[in-house]
């Protein structure tokens, strides 16, 4: 059973408009999320982290909210680029040692 | 520079045939991590070594072995390949020093098990 859960597949945006891209997950345990991108034959790059004590983390135009109580993790890019276009994981630890993942959302950026 | 560094980048294995992908990195990381990736499925943790001379199994580590052969190296092996093990493997290494911090990943190994 999936403790992570990215349950859109796909997203597709205009670019300079915002993407936002969710996540879920069960484990009320989890303390540090991470965010990383991935480029097609290549492996996983990190983009972004957050921490259980913030409610959110900006670095330029990416955002990390973290909603603890609805155990909700989202990214927001804006404004949103073609070179953004790439598959997205979202990734949760309880112990600094097990990272688990979401299955990965697809963001499409059309100039 | 180099990270992370898996070999071979491509594999072909015939059922019950074994081999070793190898992982080494440079960044002076005291963990390093195995997964998979297969579609709709994320990635998942197969192996991990917390520090040079343990390892701990993690989510599907069935039909694996794993060695942490110093501090640069961790290896992955399949002694009997199964179908199933068909994926793409990444490594992937991470400074443990109390703190939050992210891991760093190869660029994979595309194994195809017929």
């Amino acid at each position: 059973d999936q403790q992570v859960k990215q349950n859109s597949p796909s997203l597709s945006v205009q670019e300079g408009r915002i993407s936002i891209l969710n996540c879920d997950y069960t484990n009320s345990m989890f303390d540090y999320f991470l965010w990383y991108k991935k480029y097609p034959a290549e492996g996983p790059t990190f983009l972004i982290s957050i921490s259980s004590i913030k409610d959110k983390n900006e670095d330029g135009r990416f955002t990390v909210f973290l909603n603890k109580s609805a155990k909700h993790l989202s990214l927001h890019i804006v404004p949103s680029q073609p070179g953004d276009s790439a598959v997205y994981f979202c990734a949760a630890s309880v112990d600094f040692n097990k990272f688990y993942f979401g299955s990965g959302t697809k963001l499409n950026v059309k100039p | 520079n180099a990270g992370v560094t898996q070999t071979p980048k491509f594999q072909v294995l015939k059922t019950g045939q074994s081999m070793t992908l190898q992982c080494a990195q440079d960044m002076n990381h005291n963990s390093m991590y195995w997964y998979r990736q297969d579609p709709g499925m994320g990635l998942r943790l197969i192996y991990y070594s917390a520090s040079e001379g343990t390892t701990d199994k993690g989510e599907v580590p069935n039909g694996y072995n794993v060695s942490r052969l110093n501090k640069r190296e961790f290896s992955l092996r399949l002694e009997s390949a199964a179908p199933s093990q068909t994926s793409v493997y990444f490594c992937a290494s991470r400074e443990q020093r109390g703190v939050n911090t992210e891991a760093f990943f190869g660029q994979g190994t595309r194994l195809t098990v017929v």
